[in-house]
């Protein structure tokens, strides 16, 4: 089955304590990419990867690194999460016309 | 990207056909039009495109006017599971990002 896993998919934690959030694709996609979502602001693009090794920032990438060492595979890290960071947030991956959603990650930062 | 304006809500009875409106006044010609939809906090499905020509699927029918500047989404025996946030896109075929807006809430009234 097509799809895209993320885990944790609820995660609480506590400011500065680093974490990563993972997200796997098993379509063999070339383009992944992390938005957030917050009530008021919708759906926002925080970094994407065009392909292996290439990472370019989205809209609100401040806070955030990601990497891209193996094509499937797009992990989004929060080195000093704040309380600001604390949303709902979807990998996806695509080609073409059609993009793909991981079922969320709801992260608090307290 | 061009902007789109959608209305914020709407309500259809089960059973009966769904026509979602998407204003896109500044489309330009090598832009297609996108639906996306939301449901509750799930990660956004992909629904349709089109570029200039009606389209249908086994989800949904898209009809964009003449000039473009507008479409509609037609989902075509509502189901309760068709309650959620519906997102009209309108991006350029190889341009991968999903500029999110507001989208409209769909209701769907047993």
């Amino acid at each position: 089955e097509a799809q895209v896993t993320q885990n944790p998919r609820y995660l609480i934690t506590v400011t500065g304590k680093k974490l990563t959030v993972t997200c796997s694709q098993n379509m063999n996609h070339e383009y992944m990419s992390w938005y957030r979502q917050d009530p008021g602001l919708g759906l926002r693009q925080i970094y994407y990867s065009m392909n292996v090794e290439v990472t370019d920032k989205g809209d609100v990438p401040e806070g955030y690194k990601v990497s891209r060492k193996e094509k499937r595979n797009f992990p989004l890290i929060l080195e000093s999460p704040s309380p600001n960071q604390t949303s709902l947030y979807f990998c996806a991956s695509g080609r073409d016309y059609e993009q793909y959603f991981g079922p969320g990650t709801r992260l608090t930062v307290t | 990207d061009a902007k789109t304006t959608q209305p914020p809500s709407m309500d259809c009875a089960e059973g009966r056909a769904a026509n979602l409106p998407c204003n896109h006044s500044t489309i330009s010609g090598n832009e297609y039009v996108y639906w996306y939809r939301q449901i509750h906090s799930q990660g956004p499905q992909y629904i349709i495109h089109g570029l200039k020509n009606n389209e249908t699927n086994e989800m949904a029918s898209l009809i964009i006017t003449e000039d473009r500047k507008s479409s509609t989404l037609i989902l075509p025996h509502a189901t309760l599971r068709d309650t959620a946030v519906y997102y009209c896109i309108v991006k350029d075929f190889g341009n991968e990002k999903l500029t999110f807006g507001t989208g409209t809430r769909l209701t769907i009234i047993p």
